[in-house]
């Protein structure tokens, strides 16, 4: 069925280390591929995402890779900082309509 | 421009009880989709909404439904209130809502169950 692996489920940093968080679909028919992060008692802020005809993505600290043969995607953060800290999740989408399906997420603790 | 809106923020009821979640999309907005989180779970997809139509539904029971209003706002019923309905329940919104579009989330309706 439809499902999102997530891997580590916690991760600690040192500050300006890098983090890498993976996940495994399930559905050869996902397209889309978001990332959020979630702070304590806060809305889940989309932070990049990917689309499944581009295998990399980039956006300053922050890269996303998919490779679709063997339906994983990962997240990755340079020079980590204290205010990194949060849960994300990865998600899927299903290709019909706009359902999501989420990661069980992974909370990143970057110390000073 | 204000982001996507939910009210109430808190919200405390009893086992039986029923409740409505309201969701304002983004301005220029159509699609809405309601998920629910667990503590320390990811979102779990309920519903989405497209132009006034349903276009998918979750694995929740009949005691969960929506709609959505011509002015793409939505509403999330849930009847006969059960403690695992306990959750935050998170509304986003998308410009269209097909399967390649960015979701923006609100901040969520703090639901318990008493």
């Amino acid at each position: 069925g439809e499902n999102v692996e997530q891997h580590p489920s916690t991760l600690s940093v040192q500050e300006g280390d890098s983090a890498v968080i993976k996940c495994t679909y399930s559905d050869s028919a996902s397209n889309y591929f978001p990332w959020y992060k979630q702070e304590l008692g806060k809305r889940p802020q989309l932070i990049i995402d990917i689309r499944s005809n581009v295998g990399e993505k980039k956006d300053q600290r922050i890269a996303v890779t998919l490779n679709k043969t063997a339906k994983h995607f990962s997240l990755h953060i340079t020079e980590t900082q204290p205010e990194d800290s949060a849960v994300y999740f990865c998600a899927a989408s299903i290709h019909q309509g706009g359902k999501l399906i989420f990661g069980q997420g992974t909370e990143l603790s970057v110390k000073p | 421009d204000a982001g996507v809106t939910q009210s109430p923020t808190h919200l405390i009821k009893t086992r039986g009880q029923h409740v409505t979640l309201r969701c304002s999309p983004i301005s220029g907005h159509k699609s809405v989709s309601w998920y629910q989180q667990v503590l320390g779970q990811g979102p779990q997809f309920i519903f989405q909404y497209y132009e006034k139509e349903e276009r998918g539904r979750g694995n929740f029971p009949d005691r969960f439904s929506a709609r959505q209003f011509p002015n793409y706002s939505s509403e999330l019923n849930v009847n006969a209130l059960l403690l695992g309905d306990s959750a935050l329940y998170l509304c986003a919104s998308s410009y269209t809502g097909l399967s390649n579009q960015p979701q923006h989330f609100g901040d969520g309706t703090r639901l318990s169950i008493l």
